[in-house]
């Protein structure tokens, strides 16, 4: 079975532009979650989605915003870009977003910001 | 608040000397769980062990071996004769029961020397 899968695996944009980063849970699960790892440090947490709602937010200007479709796939979008949005993106996904379950995580995808 | 202490940033050894990296926690939930992830530089966050706040007993798979106190609020890993292929940053994380929000400390870089 494919495990969760992000697209694209690397992009370079400019300060002000907008990204749109997808993502794939792995079949059967219906919980995504986003978060942002800045080189050096852990994972932040930004969203969390489950049956296309939104389950919970991290402490992340409203810039940041995702959506969850009826596939479960997930698309995190950031708008006006800084500096500061250069990181590794992480997506994972869980069979019911209860917390009970292990989170199984992508290879994210990589943001750099000029 | 919760949040997650890995107080030590980088750790170097020999081939098939032990080592332990430390996590401590900080919680006011009484039901929780408590996770150690691998990343290689490949990005992925690999899934070693979960563990819930109800299970005090320590885990051996391998190689590896987990040791959770609650006294203490730690949750420590140790790899019994260390091999290159363990070099990468562990994460230890945190999450409240019915959410699929990761708390992560800022990961210990082990670095394991031929």
């Amino acid at each position: 079975d494919a495990g969760v899968t992000q697209s694209p695996t690397h992009l370079i944009k400019t300060r002000g532009q907008q990204v749109t980063l997808r993502c794939s849970p792995i079949s059967g699960h219906k919980s995504v979650s986003w978060y942002q790892q800045v080189l050096g440090q852990g994972p932040q947490f930004i969203f969390q989605y489950y049956e296309k709602e939104e389950r919970g937010r991290g402490n992340f200007p409203d810039r940041f915003s995702a959506r969850q479709f009826p596939n479960y796939s997930s698309e995190l979008n950031v708008n006006a870009l800084l500096l500061g949005d250069s990181a590794l993106y992480l997506c994972a996904s869980s069979p019911v977003g209860t917390g009970t379950g292990e989170l199984f995580f992508g290879e994210g995808s990589r943001l750099t910001v000029l | 608040a919760q949040k997650v202490t890995q107080a030590q940033t980088e750790i170097s050894v020999v081939e098939k000397e032990d080592v332990t990296l430390d996590c401590v926690y900080e919680t006011r939930d009484t039901t929780y769980y408590l996770f150690w992830y691998k990343q290689p530089p490949s990005g992925e966050l690999v899934f070693l062990i979960r563990r819930n706040s109800f299970d005090e007993q320590n885990e051996i798979s391998g190689r590896y071996s987990w040791n959770f106190q609650k006294s203490t609020s730690s949750f420590n890993f140790t790899i019994t004769a260390s091999q290159v292929v363990d070099s990468a940053v562990y994460f230890c994380a945190l999450r409240s029961y019915n959410t699929d929000k990761l708390i992560f400390g800022t990961g210990t870089r082990l670095q394991v020397f031929p």
